[in-house]
């Protein structure tokens, strides 16, 4: 998985409660990024980082935020979950420097009740 | 590792035939191509890129074949084995573009 963790691997929680997901990589890479999968819709973006303290919004961020203080560490925080954001949530990873080629972490299942 | 149980078009091939999946992308402007592929209960995994530049790219036992003028690529596996079960999805961007775009995925699976 290309030196990408990601903590929890799984969790259960309750509807309200406040969730944070945490990726870590030893690569160095300046991008990273949060998707979440879900049957019928394949990967999509929820926000991605292109540097320390830059991050951006992609396709489905709302109800999600995230914080990125470290090269290494990219955090995605559901404020208050709901169970539309029972899913699985991969975080990925680039460098850019050569290719555009996004690299898996092995993702955390989240279900919320 | 994690998967999620996707409704997909599945590709069922016998052990040591030769197997091809098929992806159609949707934005002219796109210049690299990705194909990936996702085991059960694991994050999608790099297979081989394409730019486009080029029409065909091979790897250990995979092609990747580009057709700009109708806007498809297609994954070749050569002599597929067990192990190549999976689901696999290509992934289209332009460069500068920070986004990927993934398609839905095939399913494929080796009878043995």
């Amino acid at each position: 998985d290309a030196g990408i963790t990601q903590s929890p691997r799984h969790k259960v929680t309750e509807t309200g409660t406040p969730v944070t997901l945490r990726c870590h990589q030893t690569e160095n890479h300046r991008y990273m990024y949060w998707y979440r999968q879900d049957p019928g819709h394949g990967l999509r973006l929820i926000h991605y980082s292109y540097g320390v303290k830059d991050t951006d919004k992609g396709e489905v961020s709302d109800g999600y935020s995230v914080s990125r203080s470290k090269t290494e560490d990219f955090l995605l925080t559901l404020e208050s979950a709901t169970s539309s954001q029972t899913s699985v949530y991969f975080c990925a990873i680039s460098d850019r420097a050569d290719t555009d080629t996004q690299y898996f972490g092995p993702g955390t299942r989240l279900t919320v009740l | 590792g994690e998967s999620v149980g996707l409704h997909l078009p599945t590709l069922s091939v016998q052990e040591g035939d030769n197997s091809i999946i098929n992806c159609a992308y949707s934005n002219s402007a796109s210049d690299y191509f990705i194909w990936y592929k996702q085991e059960s209960g694991k994050g999608p995994q790099f297979i081989i890129d394409i730019r486009s530049n080029m029409d065909k790219r091979q790897g250990q036992r995979v092609t990747v074949l580009l057709n700009k003028t109708v806007k498809h690529l297609s994954l070749q596996i050569a002599a597929t084995q067990p192990g190549d079960s999976a689901v696999y999805f290509c992934a289209e961007t332009r460069h500068g573009n920070n986004r990927l775009a993934f398609g839905k995925g095939n399913q494929v699976v080796v009878i043995p």
